[in-house]
């Protein structure tokens, strides 16, 4: 199994939809989660990180289920600039090296 | 944010010749980087962990002879491609730990290497 396992997509909505990912992780000792997002042939950039009571920045919301072992992004009234390559990153349970999923691609539509 | 620079941003070079690649940190001091390897419409592939003044740990399967790294100082680290070959083409990318900042990871611009 995969340290970290996303979906690839493509995700493909309309402007003004809510889109949601999930992003599953293997080990149960991680402690530190993110939301990073990576436009074509750029380098990925923080977009949030993910706390244990869940949290929201604008309309973003991210959450973690510990006992599922997974965290999510939600996405509400999306942007045509929305449309990327949204990756899930789990720290290596008991240190800080990030580990990446392949990422989940989102096409924002007219 | 912080700001990691990573140089050059695109580069083409002979089979059988030795690349370099540069990551700062322009305002912080990063005890450790990571240096990533991402081919396309895959995962980013994390290469090694460089810690400052000691030598990088390598992941599994990548050869630590091929692929020199170097964390000199807190603020720069450069990875060697040494004598690159076509399968070497890929999107190099590094990031850095902040110490103090917890987590979080901020990265550098990624490099192009093409390897002719």
């Amino acid at each position: 199994r995969k340290e970290v396992e996303q979906d690839p997509g493509p995700f493909n909505v309309p402007e003004g939809a809510t889109v949601a990912f999930n992003c599953t992780y293997s080990n149960s000792a991680s402690q530190s989660f993110f939301w990073y997002r990576q436009d074509c042939r750029k380098e990925p950039k923080l977009l949030m990180s993910v706390y244990s009571s869940g949290n929201e920045d604008g309309r973003f919301t991210a959450q973690l289920n510990r006992a599922s072992q997974y965290i999510s992004l939600l996405i509400r009234d999306s942007k045509l600039s929305d449309s990327a390559t949204y990756l899930c990153v789990v720290n290596r349970g008991g240190s800080y090296i990030p580990t990446f999923g392949r990422g989940t691609s989102l096409i924002v539509h007219p | 944010g912080a700001v990691v620079s990573q140089h050059p941003s695109r580069v083409i070079c002979k089979s059988g010749t030795s690349v370099k690649i540069e990551c700062r940190s322009l305002d912080f001091q990063a005890t450790t980087m990571f240096w990533y390897r991402q081919f396309p419409k895959q995962s980013l592939m994390l290469m090694a962990t460089s810690n400052e003044g000691s030598k990088a740990t390598y992941e599994q399967g990548v050869e630590k002879d091929k692929f020199l790294i170097n964390h000199a100082s807190l603020t720069l680290s450069t990875l060697t491609v040494t004598s690159a070959h076509p399968e070497d083409s890929s999107f190099y990318i590094c990031s850095a730990r902040t110490g103090d900042s917890g987590n979080t990871i901020y990265f550098g611009e990624g490099s192009w290497l093409t390897v002719v």
